[in-house]
């Protein structure tokens, strides 16, 4: 069972349109990330959201936390095809024990956007 | 400023023999992650590196173990290799634990582990 459900796992659409990705959990987190991974590279920080609640946004993404601290969500405003690539949400759990500085990735979204 | 570099880029290895990897963290990072990837896809988090320490490791069997060194850089080896240990490694670095919750990590571009 993952510990952070991504939605959808693969997304197809054309260039323009708008998009959103879920990330979903029964736990609290105290920090959520989203990183963006392409072919042939490491994961790559977009955006850190630690607020309840919070909203931020980067260009034409927009990041959003869950008032309760458990989802999140990714939306991409009028698609292009350099937004192509692995969209990945990590989170850093409210807890100690075994979770202690561990960041936990959802299984991702491959994005394809077609000019 | 250099980022974190990973050695080999590719790797390729028969059943039962021993893998190590490597990672140098971005220089003032004490902290050193590996995760492993499979299918392109979520990221398994394997083991944490703190100063020299072992933090935390992830569910993953006793053959896969690591170090830090004392200049923070870090060796992942892999024993007994399987054929489902094929994917592809990747090591990141934070400052300190507590940066990372909101600086994140910062990843290199991996080792891909094929076994045979």
């Amino acid at each position: 069972t993952q510990l952070l459900e991504q939605s959808p796992q693969f997304l197809s659409i054309q260039e323009g349109e708008n998009l959103t990705v879920y990330c979903n959990s029964s736990s609290v987190f105290s920090s959520l990330q989203w990183y963006r991974q392409e072919p042939g590279e490491g994961p790559v920080l977009l955006v850190t959201v630690v607020t309840g609640g919070e909203v931020k946004k980067l260009k034409r993404l927009t990041f959003q936390f869950g008032d309760a601290r458990k989802d999140s969500s990714l939306h991409i405003t009028a698609a292009q095809p350099g937004d192509t690539g692995l969209y990945l949400c990590a989170g850093f759990l409210n807890a100690g024990g075994t979770s202690y500085g561990k960041l936990t990735f959802g299984q991702g979204t491959i994005l394809t956007v077609h000019p | 400023e250099a980022g974190v570099t990973q050695s080999p880029t590719h790797l390729i290895k028969t059943r039962g023999q021993q893998a190590t990897l490597r990672c140098s963290p971005i220089s003032g990072h004490t902290s050193v992650y590996w995760y492993q990837q499979a299918l392109g896809l979520g990221l398994q988090f394997l083991l944490w590196y703190d100063e020299g320490e072992e933090r935390n490791r992830g569910n993953f069997p006793p053959r896969f173990s690591g170090r830090q060194f004392p200049n923070y850089s870090s060796e992942l080896n892999v024993n007994a290799l399987e054929l489902e240990d094929s994917a592809l490694y990747l090591c990141a670095s934070s400052r300190s634990p507590g940066t990372a919750s909101y600086y994140g990590y910062t990843f290199g571009s991996g080792t891909r582990l094929t076994v045979v």
